[in-house]
């Protein structure tokens, strides 16, 4: 059974704080993505990563940054927590060759800043 | 930047009727798949079309795919409460590490 696991499922974190949410997938995915979904808003692509300590910016980058040391694992990182980025983050991973080049998601992070 | 419109943003509909949502991209996408997310989950893989005037079908659900590659609709006969949710749709870019943006998503909602 393929699987996207992220770290937590709901995190609570005070404002200015470093926070971490990671993301393994066990497909053996070059793509890895972070979304984070806003009510009204969709998807909005924050990073992406297509191969190991590679990435590239989305169309939400500001306040974020994210590492791929090893191609199973994508890290988000918000270097200081703000109420801004209370929001549900999603994980997804998607191969880049196949008959199905289809995404799978993790399970989410909510994530309030207080 | 590639952006993908998505209308309508809500949809209400009796059950037994139909439903269409619509994407539009501001780019050619080298393909365009579909995503369903139930309330409270996350969003699941539905298909995904490459080929310039592609129409699949699922059941009960039509996909197709604009000869330009820039739009793309979903729609959904004789709607069931099963159906409720919020469909995506995913626009993947010509060329460059399958980037993959997506619509704001319909929320589609079905009256018993």
């Amino acid at each position: 059974d393929v699987k996207v696991t992220q770290s937590s499922r709901y995190l609570v974190k005070r404002t200015g704080e470093k926070v971490f949410l990671e993301c393994v997938q066990d497909m053996d995915h070059e793509n890895m993505f972070w979304y984070r979904q806003d009510p009204g808003l969709g998807l909005r692509l924050i990073y992406f990563s297509y191969d190991v300590k590679m990435k590239e910016k989305g169309d939400i980058p500001e306040g974020y940054s994210v590492s791929r040391e090893k191609k199973e694992r994508f890290s988000l990182i918000l270097e200081s927590a703000s109420t801004n980025q209370t929001s549900m983050y999603l994980c997804a991973s998607r191969p880049t060759r196949g008959p199905s080049t289809e995404a799978f998601f993790g399970q989410g992070t909510r994530l309030t800043v207080v | 930047g590639q952006q993908v419109m998505q209308i309508p943003q809500y949809q209400h509909v009796q059950e037994g009727e139909d439903f269409t949502t619509y994407c539009n991209s501001s780019t050619t996408l080298s393909n365009i798949q579909w995503y369903k997310q139930r309330p409270g989950g996350h969003p699941v893989f539905l298909i995904q079309l490459v080929k310039s005037g592609e129409v699949k079908k699922q059941k009960r659900l039509t996909f197709q795919f604009g000869e330009a590659k820039k739009n793309s609709s979903l729609h959904i006969t004789a709607t069931q409460t099963t159906d409720v949710g919020t469909y995506f749709c995913a626009g993947g870019g010509s060329g460059g590490y399958n980037k993959l943006i997506f619509g704001a998503g319909t929320r589609l909602a079905v009256h018993p």
